[in-house]
């Protein structure tokens, strides 16, 4: 059972490049977030999407774009990468937006140089 | 702004003792609450929820106790063993109406002494 998959796992960016954090899940679930984990702060929400097709704003979302194309994936992407953006990004989803554990990946950890 | 946190960023025993860990929330609205361990260069895993009408909830060797009378979450570890070493998060669904996710509190790093 793979449930949640990140890629890349690591990756240094140059600041002003795009980049692409990939997430697809196996669940079958309605709800998918992206959040970003720094010393201090914990995990922070950046986007969601309570079922395919749409999408929300969470707690810091300036910098980052997402879309939900289908059930399964769930991209977050960087369209001009800068260094405050260096942070371990966590994919999750969970059967309902709203209510009910979340299901986490391993992580993609970004440096942004 | 409303915000869910923790008491002690740090917190140590002694292998075999119990452990308690603290989260205190300020979103009146929750009603969902949920514990997690993250374990060194893993995304975090469930440990155990609870909901607003229960004040006390058990799972295997962990218990979840909720005071809503003063916005209070603990997590209590019976004879903690060294893979109970991590970080641990509480998670409230209140903020923005629950339907965008969990808000989560800073962390409590377990640190288990032989």
């Amino acid at each position: 059972i793979a449930g949640i998959t990140q890629a890349p796992t690591s990756q240094i960016l140059a600041a002003g490049r795009r980049m692409t954090l990939r997430c697809t899940q196996d669940m079958r679930h309605n709800a998918m977030y992206w959040y970003r984990q720094d010393l201090g702060l914990g995990l922070r929400l950046i986007h969601y999407s309570n079922t395919a097709g749409t999408t929300g704003k969470g707690e810091v979302p300036d910098g980052y774009s997402v879309s939900r194309a289908n059930t399964d994936d769930f991209p977050l992407t960087l369209a001009s990468a800068v260094p405050s953006q260096t942070s371990v990004y966590f994919c999750a989803s969970s059967r309902q937006g709203g209510t009910g554990e979340l299901f986490f990946g391993e992580g993609s950890r970004l440096t942004v140089l | 702004g409303e915000s869910v946190g923790l008491h002690l960023p740090t917190l140590s025993v002694q292998e075999g003792d119990n452990s308690i860990i603290n989260c205190a929330y300020s979103n009146s609205a929750s009603d969902y609450f949920i514990w997690y361990k993250q374990e060194s260069g893993k995304g975090p895993q469930f440990i155990i929820d609870i909901r607003s009408n229960m004040d006390k909830r058990q799972g295997q060797r962990v218990t979840v106790l909720l005071n809503k009378t003063v916005k209070h979450l603990s997590l209590q570890i019976a004879a903690t063993q060294p893979g109970d070493s991590a970080v641990y998060f509480c998670a409230e669904n209140g903020s923005g109406g629950g339907a965008d996710g969990l808000t989560f509190g800073k962390g409590t790093h377990l640190i288990i002494q032989p």
